[in-house]
């Protein structure tokens, strides 16, 4: 079982759809990230949480550390939010840092 | 403008080749990393660097190798002995520790065997 699991794998939404993506992980972490992976292949951080909640804009991520499960919404959904979603989590164990652990990442096609 | 330039964005790789993926960065990042992202599957990485002249193997080092001289570049070599090589090419830099810093990645570079 991977450590890291996304779901849905792939997501197709109508524009303006209110857009969940989520992310469960089975290690423990001292911060989880949510990236975002355009067609060309780039990627872009869009959040890092340890607790709570994080917005930006349209985007939303939230983190629930006792249920090691994290959401990431996009409300009012557009077409050029079409991308691959990519969470990742900051694996802590004995006092030491590991490296990123990435989940296989949400393609998501926003129709207009 | 601040940020990760990674070159080639294409290469191609004939049987029994060393190639070497360029990777640099301006944001005066201490550590830098190379990732390698197959179809269907999280990026896995292969090795990082946290400070100039030291480096450690990721997950998956076999048949690769880096060099760290200089704190804005960083790059990979993928070896003869990577039996398979093809793949999509990420590396990032943060500026202190991995997981409490936000990842800055270069646009990529995809690899493919002739």
């Amino acid at each position: 079982k991977n450590e890291v699991e996304q779901s849905p794998q792939n997501l197709t939404a109508q524009e303006g759809e209110f857009i969940t993506i989520n992310c469960s992980y089975s290690v423990g972490i001292s911060a989880l990230h949510w990236l975002q992976q355009h067609p060309g292949g780039g990627i872009v951080s869009l959040f890092m949480l340890s607790s709570g909640k994080k917005k930006h804009g349209r985007l939303i991520a939230t983190i629930n550390i006792q249920e090691k499960h994290s959401s990431l919404h996009i409300t009012a959904s557009h077409p050029r939010d079409s991308a691959v979603y990519i969470c990742a989590v900051q694996r802590y164990y004995g006092g030491s840092q590991g490296n990123l652990i990435f989940g296989k990442g949400t393609k998501l096609s926003v129709k207009p | 403008d601040g940020g990760i330039t990674q070159s080639p964005k294409y290469l191609f790789r004939k049987e029994g080749q060393n190639v070497t993926l360029s990777c640099e960065q301006n944001l005066n990042h201490d550590a830098m990393y190379w990732y390698r992202q197959d179809p269907g599957q999280g990026l896995r990485l292969i090795y990082y660097s946290q400070i100039v002249n030291d480096f450690q193997k990721g997950d998956i080092a076999e048949g690769y190798s880096v060099s760290r001289e200089k704190k804005e570049s960083f790059p990979l070599t993928v070896t003869s002995a990577q039996k398979n090589p093809t793949a999509f090419y990420l590396c990032a830099s943060t500026s202190g520790l991995q997981g409490f810093n936000i990842q800055y990645f270069g646009a990529g570079t995809r690899l493919s065997v002739l």
